[in-house]
């Protein structure tokens, strides 16, 4: 069936880098934009980026464009997402989520990454 | 940026209530790449609406989207238990992708 499994839990301290995998089965891996949506804990979603994994093209959103770095294995259908200069702000649950490249539907969530930023 | 914003903020309804949950743009997006999600507590979102009137693969015809421009809407037209959540919009009509605030259905 169509998934993304995404990387464990991770405990940070401010001005640490962390960083994410996301592996996708049961799809054609480059026919689908992988997105990163994070939420901080009793918040909204709050869009991060997306990565074409066909040619590798990335598009990050304003708030984050120089901490920000994704990129991707086609060799094993996995996506990266790298947050560098944590901060206690960044504490929240990390979700990839797959997008056609029609519609920009967000149709498939991986299951989630909480990343707790604390000194 | 695209700034959405959802009302109201919370719905108190009964089960077998219709819900209308409205989603106001900050400026014209494209029918193209407005979407709504459902969100229960401790999982990830659900796609229930894409392209402002398109079912997601799966949802109940209960769900359903109109609108255009700056002014989108979703229906739930006979409240079920499992409908009881928080409801998002969205748009990537013009970068960067935003969302709304949310609306919360809970239970009268």
């Amino acid at each position: 069936q169509v998934q993304l499994v995404q990387s464990g839990a991770e405990v940070k301290k401010p001005g640490a880098s962390v960083r994410f995998s996301c592996k996708a089965s049961g799809y054609t891996f480059t026919a689908y934009y992988i997105h990163w949506v994070r939420q901080a804990p009793g918040q909204g979603l709050k869009w991060m980026g997306l990565i074409n994994p066909s040619s590798g093209t990335t598009s990050y959103a304003p708030f984050l464009l120089d901490r920000i770095t994704m990129a991707r294995d086609t060799s094993t259908t996995t996506v990266f997402m790298e947050l560098s200069g944590l901060r206690s702000e960044d504490t929240a649950v990390y979700f990839c989520v797959r997008s056609d490249m029609d519609y920009y539907g967000l149709d498939v969530w991986g299951q989630g990454t909480t990343v707790t930023v604390s000194s | 940026e695209i700034v959405l914003t959802q009302s109201p903020g919370t719905l108190s309804l009964s089960p077998g209530e219709r819900a209308t949950l409205f989603c106001r743009a900050s400026q014209s997006v494209s029918n193209t790449y407005l979407a709504w999600f459902q969100q229960k507590a401790g999982q990830a979102p659900r796609l229930l609406v894409y392209g402002a009137s398109r079912r997601a693969t799966g949802i109940p015809d209960r769900f359903s989207g109109s609108g255009s421009g700056t002014d989108f809407t979703l229906t739930i037209s006979r409240l079920q238990p499992e409908d009881f959540a928080v409801y998002y919009c969205q748009q990537f009509s013009t970068s960067p992708l935003t969302f709304g605030g949310g609306t919360k259905v809970d239970i009268k």
